[in-house]
């Protein structure tokens, strides 16, 4: 089974609407985290926001935020008023602890969404 | 503000030769790792280190070795390229150990083809 699913392969959104990418994660493990990565036509990749499954409040950065379920255990990753720059592929991670199969360096990573914004 | 650094950016190698990707930060970071991206999949861990001279396996480890003999850098070897190899590399850093909720940084990635 796979630990992260991102059932999205691609999305369009107008430029300057609110646009949600859709995550679902499976883990025994009661403290995990929950990364959302963005990576632009050049490959590079960029850290947007973390939640941790302990943390009380969903998490915020910016124009990002992060739409935490833990009973339905799905973490959508919330950009609002899109921009032509936010055009990228979009990646959900988590981290598990070194009991329950994770590493200390093994983010588990979904296969991605493309998000194209469209002016 | 360099972060993490990786070189080469572009290389093809033929089969059975051998290559080291180089890979240094200057954030004092005492975790690196390194990761690959098959197309249209996310990234997988090859092998990552907890501080200098420390290394261990991750989930794609076959193929591949690495080093870690100062803080700032993390080079790794592949030995008999295979074109199972051809993927892009990404080589990232963490303060602390991820499973403490720090976030990794990645360098820019090397892509790389075996022919």
């Amino acid at each position: 089974a796979q630990k992260i699913t991102q059932t999205q392969p691609g999305m369009f959104v107008q430029e300057k609407e609110a646009v949600t990418l859709d995550c679902t994660y499976d883990t025994s493990d009661p403290s995990y985290g929950l990364f959302w990565y963005k990576q632009p036509s050049s490959g590079e990749m960029i850290f947007l926001i973390y939640q941790g499954s302990y943390d009380q409040q969903n998490a915020t950065e910016g124009r990002y935020s992060l739409n935490f379920q833990k009973a339905r255990k799905s973490a959508n990753l919330v950009i609002s008023a899109s921009q032509l720059g936010d055009s990228a592929m979009y990646f959900c991670a988590m981290r598990e602890g070194r009991n329950y199969g994770g590493s200390q360096g093994n983010l588990i990573f979904g296969k991605g969404t493309k998000l194209s914004v469209k002016p | 503000n360099a972060g993490v650094t990786q070189t080469p950016k572009f290389r093809i190698l033929k089969i059975g030769q051998s290559m080291t990707l180089q890979c240094t930060q200057d954030m004092n970071h005492n975790y690196m790792y390194w990761y690959r991206q098959d197309p249209g999949m996310g990234l997988k861990l090859i092998y990552y280190s907890v501080g200098a001279g420390i290394t261990d396996k991750g989930e794609v480890p076959n193929g591949y070795n690495v080093s870690r003999s100062t803080t700032e850098d993390f080079p790794l070897r592949l030995e008999l390229a295979a074109p199972s190899q051809t993927s892009v590399y990404f080589c990232a850093s963490s303060r602390d150990s991820v499973t403490s909720g720090n976030t990794i940084y990645f360098g820019e990635g090397s892509w790389l083809t075996v022919v």
